[in-house]
């Protein structure tokens, strides 16, 4: 089975300036997605990010870009120029293929503080 | 309004009854899922269904019953088996094709007094 691990439970960033929040996983599976998810205190779930595994080149997203290392099984979300509205929980995701339902797996999640 | 609705938003329940949680989506999406939120911990998936009169069991299905009659409707209950209902439960939709992400639902939270 699949497992995804965040070891920072929380991190504090100044605001204008850069964090990285930290996620691996395991999977014996080759092609897979990863995601980061926002959850502000609405408890909406917001996508940020998608990684599909067979790409090597690292997404990135405004303000938001990931690094994928694949052997390692790491991959991490840097926020750059941080904003007061990027304060939430953030989650690092693993989807397995369609024949397995899709399925999201998920890690015990980052809270993020954003100081002015 | 396109999207997903999940209602109640709080739901209160008595210890030892059931309680149907309501999902309803008109995106025309495919798949539908069921996951549970406690505090400090992630998601985890009870339910998913891929296609109508379709659904199979997640990691935590015990406790809890689906259906899926509708495209647009996927339904759970959270029966009296359920140890430990108290929580923030979420649906997500995904639409058919590998490469779309699912998208969530507002959540309800559940309550057992």
């Amino acid at each position: 089975a699949q497992t995804v691990t965040q070891s920072q439970p929380e991190m504090s960033v100044q605001e204008a300036e850069t964090v990285t929040l930290s996620c691996t996983y395991d999977t014996s599976e080759s092609d897979y997605y990863l995601f980061w998810y926002k959850q502000p205190p609405s408890r909406q779930m917001i996508l940020v990010i998608r990684q599909e595994a067979y790409k090597q080149q690292n997404a990135t997203e405004n303000r938001f870009s990931v690094n994928f290392q694949k052997a390692a099984k790491s991959f991490s979300l840097k926020i750059s120029d941080s904003q007061l509205g990027d304060a939430a929980m953030y989650f690092c995701a693993y989807r397995s293929a369609p024949e397995y339902g899709n399925k999201l797996v998920f890690g015990a999640g980052t809270i993020l503080r954003v100081k002015s | 309004d396109g999207g997903i609705t999940q209602s109640p938003k709080y739901l209160f329940r008595k210890e030892g009854q059931n309680v149907t949680l309501s999902c309803e989506q008109n995106l025309n999406h495919d798949a539908m899922y069921w996951y549970r939120q406690d505090p400090g911990q992630g998601l985890r998936l009870i339910y998913y269904s891929q296609i109508v009169n379709d659904f199979q069991k997640g990691d935590i299905a015990e406790g809890y019953s689906v259906s899926r009659e509708k495209k647009e409707s996927f339904p759970l209950t959270v029966t009296s088996a359920q140890k430990n209902p108290t929580a923030f439960y979420l649906c997500a939709t995904k639409p058919r094709g590998s490469t779309d992400t699912q998208y969530f639902g507002p959540g309800t939270r559940l309550t057992v007094l």
